[in-house]
């Protein structure tokens, strides 16, 4: 199983909702990632668990509250959001954060497609 | 910290060849990678080339690696419709997390 699988690919929410984003992946990785990207944009990294831990934040607002119950699973918990956080959510897994071996490559979800109103 | 850059658009015809070019600041990376990307969907890894390779061949697709030059390029041979999507390359820097370019839109048409 090589696959990154996230629900919901659509979600569209009011700037008062609660609303989680989900990742899960079954390929033993104990890196994951929440990416951020708009239309015709590379991607922008947002957040890093490496073990289940909370490696790197990349300046996110407080709106964006990242969870990582186990090592197959990783949250992205949305409240408050504004309209210029519509965007593509991507999820994304890896061996590990550091690389032991040279075949670190990150392996990417579909995405969340998210559009706030 | 580590810097992409790729040009934004390509059209071709089909059947022609493509070649999508890269450039990257750091050269510590090991490992560099081309990942496509099409409408509405998330990022597909296509290939990639350790750095002490200078080429490397998977069927259609031939990644060709400049060190001196910190250029890498992505040949896509008989290119078809179904290539039409987004390129990203990406480049790991110092903390390993890959750095995206902006990605390169290839568009074919008949």
């Amino acid at each position: 199983d090589t696959e990154v699988t996230q629900t919901p690919k659509h979600l569209v929410m009011g700037m008062t909702n609660k609303k989680s984003l989900k990742c899960e992946q079954h390929m033993g990785h104990r890196a994951m990632y929440w990416y951020k990207q708009k239309a015709k944009k590379p991607p922008e990294l947002m957040f890093v668990y490496s073990y289940e831990k909370l490696s790197i934040n990349e300046s996110v607002p407080s709106r964006f509250s990242p969870e990582c119950p186990n090592s197959s699973l990783l949250n992205l918990h949305l409240h408050a959001l504004q309209p210029e956080d519509s965007a593509l959510y991507l999820c994304a897994s890896s061996q590990e954060l550091v690389p032991t071996r040279l075949d670190n490559e990150q392996f990417f979800g579909p995405g969340t497609r998210l559009t706030v109103l | 910290g580590e810097d992409v850059e790729q040009s934004l658009f390509l059209s071709v015809r089909e059947g022609d060849s493509s070649v999508i070019n890269c450039t990257y600041t750091d050269s510590s990376s090991t490992y560099l990678y081309w990942y496509k990307q099409e409408p509405g969907a998330g990022l597909q890894l296509l290939t990639y080339i350790f750095s002490n390779m200078d080429m490397k061949q998977d069927q259609r697709l031939t990644v060709l690696l400049n060190k001196k030059d910190k250029h890498l390029s992505l040949r896509i041979a008989d290119t078809q419709t179904g290539d039409s999507a987004i390129y990203f390359c990406a480049v790991p820097g110092g903390s390993y997390i890959p750095t995206f370019g902006r990605g390169t839109s290839l568009i074919v048409h008949p």
